[in-house]
């Protein structure tokens, strides 16, 4: 069983460049997110997904954009970016909303993001 | 403001002790989540808290919810090592597609 997968792992990234972050998920699950987790933090969302070609805004969502295509991939690019961003990303799905979302969301492994 | 607070936010402890983990919330929701981080390691869900009065227990650890109250507790029994975690719990925001709100957190050390 997959689940949620991310990639890359890890990664260090230098002020200005831009990168993507992959996350696929093999449960057919309608709901994707994206959180960061600082040092020491709890959760914050950056950007949710309901469904293929839905995307919307979390709670940071600056400096940030998402595109959803498949069920399957929501992944997370980065454009120029900035120290502030240095954090843990995890990528997670769920079943939905109502009586699916008696359902926890899964989480991914998480990408180490440094920027120096 | 939604707010999801949990406390306390460190706790050290003895092996063989009882101590509960307590997470307040701000605003009207009947589902709330509890997970566990190891360090370094992703999220895993424990609990999953659908109505007032609800109880689940898994081994050494109980959670339950009143929603009355708008709050939830992670009681832990007789704790051993293993436990040593971070803890969370999450609230489902109704009117916003089930968002969660996250609280920050209660990083546990159970002392041999």
């Amino acid at each position: 069983n997959a689940g949620v997968t991310q990639t890359p792992k890890f990664r260090i990234l230098k002020i200005g460049q831009s990168m993507t972050l992959q996350c696929t998920q093999d449960m057919n699950h309608n709901y994707m997110y994206w959180y960061r987790q600082d040092p020491g933090m709890g959760l914050k969302l950056i950007y949710y997904s309901v469904g293929a070609g839905i995307t919307d805004k979390g709670e940071v969502p600056n400096g940030y954009n998402v595109s959803r295509s498949t069920t399957e991939d929501f992944p997370l690019r980065l454009e120029l970016a900035a120290p502030s961003q240095t954090s843990v990303y995890f990528c997670a799905s769920s079943m939905g909303t109502g009586s699916l979302s008696n359902q926890p969301q899964h989480f991914g492994d998480g990408t180490r993001l440094s920027i120096l | 403001e939604l707010k999801v607070e949990q406390n306390p936010l460190f706790l050290s402890m003895q092996e063989g002790k009882n101590y509960t983990i307590y997470c307040n919330y701000s605003t009207t929701s009947d589902r709330l989540y509890w997970y566990r981080q190891d360090p370094g390691k992703s999220l895993e869900s424990l609990f999953v808290l659908l109505s007032n009065g609800a109880v689940k227990q898994e081994g050494r650890l109980m959670a339950s919810l009143d929603t009355k109250a708008r709050l939830s507790t992670l009681h832990i029994t007789a704790a051993v090592h293993d436990l040593s975690a971070t803890y969370f719990c999450a609230v489902d925001i109704e009117d916003s597609n089930y968002q969660l709100i996250w609280g920050a957190g209660t990083k546990l050390i159970i002392k041999p």
